[in-house]
């Protein structure tokens, strides 16, 4: 079955550092999207960035970058410079071809603090 | 475009009732998507509604239960209400086509509260 775990619960920095979120997922499909959400203080969860299983090519946006690897099955995520308003949840997700892409599973999520 | 709406955002509701949710999705999306946010569980699938059927379910009793109308507006209920279904009900749409990835489009939530 399709497993994803974020083994950070709390990350606490100082504005200005990079930090890097961390995911491992599990799934026996060969073909698959992964996704970082986050999830401010309202609950509205936020799109951040989407990956599919044959593209590896690791890439930077604007702050944000990540760092897909298929041999380690890891899919982590990396923000740069963090500001106060980066403090949220983030959620790393996996979504499968075999349920035709409909299904999102997550991992617990990571809590990040941001202080000024 | 308007985003995905939830109503209500906030419940309060007492052990053996029953609730009901609902969802609006983006204008054009036929896909709705139900998922349950617990601080035990974290973020769990509930049920995914397509053209008005059910085309995938996650791993809930059969007291969670869900329909979609004809204009793709969808409605969550939860009979029986337990303590431990107090939750974040967040729904997301997409466009549901199946031609590969559809992003899904998160709304708000209804925070659900059972006492």
């Amino acid at each position: 079955a399709q497993k994803v775990t974020q083994a950070q619960t709390e990350i606490s920095v100082v504005e200005k550092e990079d930090v890097t979120l961390d995911c491992v997922y599990e799934t026996r499909d060969t073909t698959y999207y992964l996704f970082w959400y986050k999830q401010p203080p309202s609950g509205e969860l936020v799109f951040l960035i989407r990956r599919n299983s044959f593209d590896e090519q690791n890439e930077i946006s604007g702050r944000y970058s990540w760092n897909f690897q298929k041999s380690t099955s890891s899919f982590n995520f990396t923000i740069t410079a963090s500001q106060v308003v980066d403090s949220a949840v983030y959620f790393c997700a996996l979504s499968e071809s075999n349920s035709g892409y409909s299904t999102l599973t997550f991992g617990k999520g990571t809590m990040l603090l941001v202080s000024p | 475009k308007a985003g995905v709406t939830q109503t209500p955002r906030y419940l309060i509701k007492t052990r053996g009732q029953q609730v009901t949710l609902s969802c609006s999705p983006i204008s054009g999306h036929r896909s709705v998507s139900w998922y349950q946010q617990t601080p035990g569980q974290g973020l769990q699938f509930l049920f995914e509604y397509f053209s008005e059927t059910q085309r995938n379910k996650g791993n809930f009793p059969g007291r969670f239960s869900g329909r979609q109308f004809s204009n793709s507006r969808s409605e969550m209920n939860v009979s029986t209400l337990e303590l431990g279904d107090s939750a974040l009900y967040l729904c997301a749409s997409s466009t549901g086509t199946g031609q590969g990835y559809n992003e899904q489009f998160f709304g708000p939530g209804t925070r659900l509260t059972v006492l």
